[in-house]
């Protein structure tokens, strides 16, 4: 079975920093995605950003950027100028071919002002 | 991005009773869906993968009799928690992922239950 982990429960970045938030995933597929989701104190879920496998140039959002390491199979996420409303908890989440979505454990960030 | 609406945001019944929660994609048409189950400061557990026009498919370790996965069109699936019970209040979340379209998947508000 796939299986996503995130190492860190808890991280924190001063407002205007910036912090990278780890990943790794478990699979035995060639092609898959990753991606990287919010979920403010709301409990929506946001999408921050998707990886392609096939791809290899990291994926970008704005402020929002991944490493995306397939032979280590790693995927972290970089969110530069850190602002308040980046606070949050975070989770990485590996989509196979086929439709299941796996989600890791989730970080939960906090920006200090 | 499309829009998935989910209602109600929340419930709160007694415990023997059913609850149903409606999951709808406002803009575009979802052949799949998906049912997370979330404790608090938890990941989100997928619970089944519901498929338009046919049965759902439950994941292991969930009772596919007590949650009740009906997907009749391509924009509304509904979870039925049927006898609900004091543990089966949780914070239930659908997510859609649109036809043809990208491989993101868009998720609704969630519903929290609380059962008493």
């Amino acid at each position: 079975a796939q299986t996503v982990t995130q190492s860190q429960p808890e991280m924190s970045v001063q407002e205007a920093e910036t912090v990278t938030l780890s990943c790794t995933y478990d699979t035995s597929e060639s092609d898959y995605y990753l991606f990287w989701y919010k979920q403010p104190p709301s409990r929506q879920m946001i999408l921050v950003i998707r990886q392609e496998a096939y791809k290899q140039q990291n994926a970008t959002e704005n402020r929002f950027s991944v490493n995306f390491q397939k032979a280590a199979k790693s995927f972290s996420l970089k969110i530069s100028d850190s602002q308040l409303g980046d606070a949050a908890m975070y989770f990485c989440a590996y989509r196979r071919t086929g439709n299941q979505f796996y989600f890791g454990t989730g970080t939960s960030l906090t920006v200090i002002p | 991005g499309a829009v998935v609406s989910q209602h109600p945001s929340w419930v709160i019944c007694k415990s023997g009773t059913s609850v149903k929660i409606e999951c709808r994609s406002l803009d575009f048409q979802a052949t799949t869906m998906f049912w997370y189950r979330q404790f608090p400061k938890q990941s989100l557990m997928l619970m089944a993968t519901s498929n338009e026009g046919s049965k759902a498919t439950y994941e292991q370790g969930v009772e596919k009799d007590k949650f009740l996965i009906n997907h009749a069109s391509l924009t509304l699936s509904t979870l039925t928690v049927t006898s609900a019970h004091p543990e089966d209040s949780s914070f239930y979340i659908c997510s859609a992922r649109e036809v043809g379209g990208s491989e993101k998947l868009f998720f609704g508000s969630g519903t929290q239950l609380s059962v008493l």
